[in-house]
């Protein structure tokens, strides 16, 4: 059974930093590209962030490019997100998922329950 | 990247089918066959109903089916039941490692 366990999230006030980490079983981030992907209150999905198995292609959504660094730890078989300077419309429900193979373009599978952010003073 | 653009709502009767659009531009839907589609009920995780615009994933229903034209994307969902009723989300690979979303629809079984 593959599972993804997400932490991290809580309340945060603008212009600051937030460490979110997914702790997966079942699959190997060596193995899968893998992506965070959020969602706002009542609104729809927004891709945010993926990184390829070997961490050789990496990309962000221009809304959080420069802000927000993905990484993943092998031996940890963990994904995380670091969130820097955060605004008021980062507030979202942040889920990690399973790419369906080792390429970012090829669509997310396994997704984790979400931990959510709320950004607010 | 902006959002792709998707119908807000549709509806139909259990039994017949129903299409949902996903329109995109000439750097993302346009270019590459890699469109991907996802249902999510109320309060649960989407789940991935297409990818590379018309191929199933595994346990994935032969009821829904994709396709893609220009720069339009479709999902087409067949014999409708009400257990399809949920938001529906089309996604594209947008190049320079990145992807995304539509806005979503909301499909109604009526």
């Amino acid at each position: 059974e593959v599972q993804l366990v997400e932490s991290g999230g809580g309340l945060v006030q603008p212009g600051r930093s937030l460490r979110l980490s997914c702790a997966t079983s079942g699959l190997s981030v060596d193995d899968y590209a893998m992506h965070w992907v959020r969602q706002a209150p009542g609104k729809g999905l927004e891709w945010v962030s993926g990184i390829t198995w070997n961490s050789g292609n990496i990309g962000y959504a221009d809304s959080v490019k420069g802000r927000f660094t993905i990484s993943r730890d092998s031996a940890k078989n963990s994904l995380y997100l670091q969130l820097n300077n955060v605004r008021p419309e980062d507030t979202a429900l942040y889920y990690c998922v399973y790419g369906l193979d080792q390429q970012l373009w090829t669509g997310l599978e396994y997704w984790g329950q979400g931990t959510l952010v709320t950004v607010s003073s | 990247q902006s959002a792709l653009t998707q119908p807000a709502s549709v509806s139909g009767s259990p039994g017949q089918s129903i299409t949902i659009s996903c329109t995109g531009t000439n750097s993302d839907v346009g270019t590459y066959n890699l469109v991907s589609w996802y249902q999510q009920h109320p309060g649960k995780v989407p789940k991935v109903l297409i990818y590379e615009v018309d191929k199933w994933p595994s346990g994935v229903s032969s009821r829904f089916s994709g396709s893609k034209s220009g720069n339009t994307a479709s999902l087409t969902i067949s014999e409708l039941q009400a257990e399809d009723e949920a938001d529906y989300y089309c996604c594209s690979y947008a190049g320079g490692s990145t992807l995304v979303f539509g806005g979503g629809t909301k499909l109604t079984v009526l």
